[in-house]
């Protein structure tokens, strides 16, 4: 069965560089058919999608946060990273972990997020 | 950017009853949508993608429709587990944008 745990910081200080790992077990982050995701929710309110990436690297960001957010992946480590700089109290949130699975819609594939992590919470607070 | 907009907000329901809940894309997005289901203190559970093609192990109580720009997540027979936020997510073009969500309540 397929695991994801992000692990990383619960307090930020507010300018600092938010970071947080996600650890994924019962399956390889390297398959050519998934792709690995973060997504936050702010206590109270919905989700947002902040950014995916590949095995391979490629990265795809979410125009709202892009100049702030790196994710990178470590295959040899089965793991995938978040890094968010110059946090505010506004990013305050429970991070998600998730992995997008390969899956078809008219006219082309797309990429559904199938599995989650638990979510940890991150306050931006001195 | 495509936009996502959820309809109800909110919505107060009964055992039995069958909910409609409706999600519009700003933009086509032909059947580039999934549903999810999160319950409190849970990460949201993947209910539907493609608009309508229901993910393994869920109740078959649970469908999506539509394509383009109008989505539809019914629900026949809510049953007490049902009760929940319910978010449709758009998968076109690589921006995962969420709607902003639609809670179900017990009436």
């Amino acid at each position: 069965q397929l695991q994801l745990q992000e692990s990383g910081p619960g307090l930020v200080k507010p300018s600092e560089t938010l970071s947080l790992t996600c650890t994924v077990s019962g399956g390889s982050i390297s398959s050519s058919s998934y792709y690995w995701g973060w997504i936050r929710q702010p206590p109270g309110k919905g989700l947002e999608w902040i950014g995916s990436i590949y095995y391979s690297g490629s990265t795809y960001y979410n125009p709202s946060l892009k100049s702030r957010v790196t994710i990178s992946v470590d295959t040899s480590k089965n793991q995938f990273s978040l890094k968010l700089s110059s946090v505010t109290a506004a990013d305050t949130a429970v991070y998600y972990c998730a992995r997008h699975t390969l899956a078809y819609c008219t006219g082309g594939v797309c990429y559904p997020l199938d599995y989650w992590g638990q979510g940890t919470l991150v306050t931006v607070s001195s | 950017d495509i936009q996502l907009t959820q309809s109800p907000s909110f919505l107060s329901a009964s055992v039995g009853d069958r909910v409609t809940i409706t999600c519009r894309a700003s933009q086509g997005i032909s059947s580039y949508l999934a549903w999810y289901q999160q319950k409190p203190g849970k990460a949201p559970k993947l209910l539907i993608y493609a608009a309508s093609t229901l993910q393994s192990g869920v109740p078959s109580r649970f469908s999506g429709s539509g394509s383009g720009t109008e989505f539809t997540l019914t629900i026949s027979s809510l049953q007490p587990e049902d009760f929940a936020t319910y978010y449709c997510q758009q998968l076109n073009s690589y921006l995962y944008t969420f709607g902003q969500g639609t809670k179900l309540e017990i009436k």
